[in-house]
């Protein structure tokens, strides 16, 4: 497709297991980031992938989480041993190349809505 | 105090009406962004601006750097036009990439 896709949209689980989250970016775009918003929060960074650069990865709140990017496109955002707060959605982005010291546009993905029971 | 702050944070009008939502930050930034999300959680870019005015149809949207303020019209309201309106910056401080977000404001147009 030609957006930003996510899977799976929906996804209840038990507290205590891990899942994976993944996420296409649009096609050519270096740039991925990972967002949350926590019911009743706003969204929140996550972590940054751009190109084979070291991710920012400054946004993860435990070591229970992790990101990976295959092949500089397909990512999988991993929560082990998840918690109730762990509930939220979790957003993906992606964007061009972006420029030095400026922003380039970045465009959504639909979410996939976590429900840790 | 959160580096990103919009008003009103719930704003209820009657169909018809002209609208305003207010962002305001205290970082430095390259550009603006305006999200609108809908019941289901999906997020639609609206503008993304640097520096004075853009608009598209009923939606209006403007920046004043010095001032670090923008503002999100919505003029002639529609029932449809009922979201969360969220504004983002990317602080120049963190790499100018990665976003920090306004809570939104939840606007309701009744018909």
């Amino acid at each position: 497709g030609a957006g930003v896709s996510q899977s799976p949209s929906n996804k209840v689980t038990e507290k205590g297991k891990d899942v994976e989250l993944r996420c296409d970016p649009i096609s050519g775009h270096t740039a991925l980031y990972w967002y949350r918003q926590s019911l009743g929060q706003g969204l929140e960074f996550l972590i940054y992938f751009q190109g084979n650069s070291a991710p920012d990865k400054s946004g993860l709140p435990s070591d229970r989480f992790s990101a990976e990017r295959t092949g500089g496109s397909v990512s999988t955002l991993t929560i082990q041993r998840t918690q109730q707060e762990d509930s939220a959605v979790y957003l993906c982005a992606s964007s061009l190349v972006p420029l030095a010291g400026g922003y380039n546009e970045q465009f959504f993905g639909p979410g996939t809505r976590l429900t840790v029971l | 105090k959160n580096e990103v702050e919009q008003s009103p944070q719930n704003l209820t009008a009657q169909e018809g009406e002209f609208i305003t939502i207010n962002c305001s930050y205290s970082v430095g930034i390259s550009a603006l962004h305006w999200l609108q999300q809908h019941p289901g959680g999906g997020i639609v870019s609206l503008f993304m601006l640097s520096s004075g005015k853009k608009k598209h149809g009923r939606l209006i949207a403007t920046i004043n750097i010095q001032e670090k303020h923008s503002s999100l019209h919505i003029t002639a309201s529609h029932p449809r036009d009922s979201a969360v309106y969220i504004c983002a910056v990317p602080p120049i401080i963190q790499g100018a990439q990665k976003l920090v977000f306004g809570q939104g404001t939840r606007l309701t147009i009744n018909p």
